[in-house]
């Protein structure tokens, strides 16, 4: 079992519905991490969290907005998608590396998100 | 920057045969490496890590030693099974770029029985 969490593992959205992808881990990592992975391709980065703020944005698109509201929670937050959005969506957690040299990454088991 | 390289798949054995995975890559900085592998319709989980040079990862059968002369981490393991049917990612990451995961393009290895 993933000990990162992701809700809900399946999404169908319409371009002009607006939807939130959820994320949980009680690991006592400060950084929290999406990413966007198409069919058979490696994950992207989108966007890092370090200590509840935004570090990183890999220069993601307004439409997509990320909230970290605690140390152990993450939200995506979805409006006015394109299809070309679909994929699925992982997050991750992780010490901050400053902490310490050597941090993997965990991932949760994402979440398959169709906008129609 | 960094890059990481893989062989492209899909790789397709018979069960109990030898896997190897071949993954090079370039750095900036001194990075650590991991494997990581993604069954069907799950997340990525972290296989092994290495984070110094001749260092060596093992878990579950698989091994990857860091050979930073070759800048290579590949990943073997003498006897597959079934099970072992997955995607398998190298990936390194940097302190330098704020632990950001480099990812290789990914190999889907399928296990007959």
């Amino acid at each position: 079992d993933t000990e990162v969490t992701q809700t809900p593992k399946h999404l169908v959205m319409g371009m002009t519905n607006k939807k939130s992808l959820k994320c949980e881990q009680h690991m006592g990592h400060r950084a929290m991490y999406w990413y966007k992975q198409k069919a058979k391709k490696p994950p992207e980065l989108m966007f890092v969290y370090s200590y509840e703020k935004l570090s990183i944005n890999e220069s993601v698109p307004s439409r997509f907005s990320p909230e970290c509201p605690n140390s152990s929670l993450l939200n995506l937050h979805l409006h006015a998608l394109q299809p070309e959005d679909s994929a699925l969506y992982l997050c991750a957690s992780s010490h901050v590396v400053r902490d310490t040299t050597n941090s993997p990454l965990h991932f949760g088991n994402g979440t398959r998100l169709t906008v129609t | 920057g960094n890059s990481v390289t893989q062989m492209e798949g899909p790789v397709t054995l018979s069960e109990e045969a030898f896997l190897t995975i071949n993954c090079t890559y370039t750095a900036t900085g001194y990075p650590s490496l991991f494997w990581y592998v993604q069954y069907p319709g799950e997340g990525l989980q972290l296989l092994l890590k290495a984070t110094k040079a001749d260092d060596k990862g093992s878990n579950k059968g698989f091994e990857a030693t860091y050979r930073k002369e070759t800048t290579s981490f590949h990943l073997e393991k003498g006897s597959v099974q079934v099970s072992d049917s997955a995607v398998y990612f190298c990936a390194l990451s940097d302190k330098a770029a704020g632990n950001k995961l480099t990812f290789g393009g990914g190999t889907r290895v399928l296990v007959k029985p």
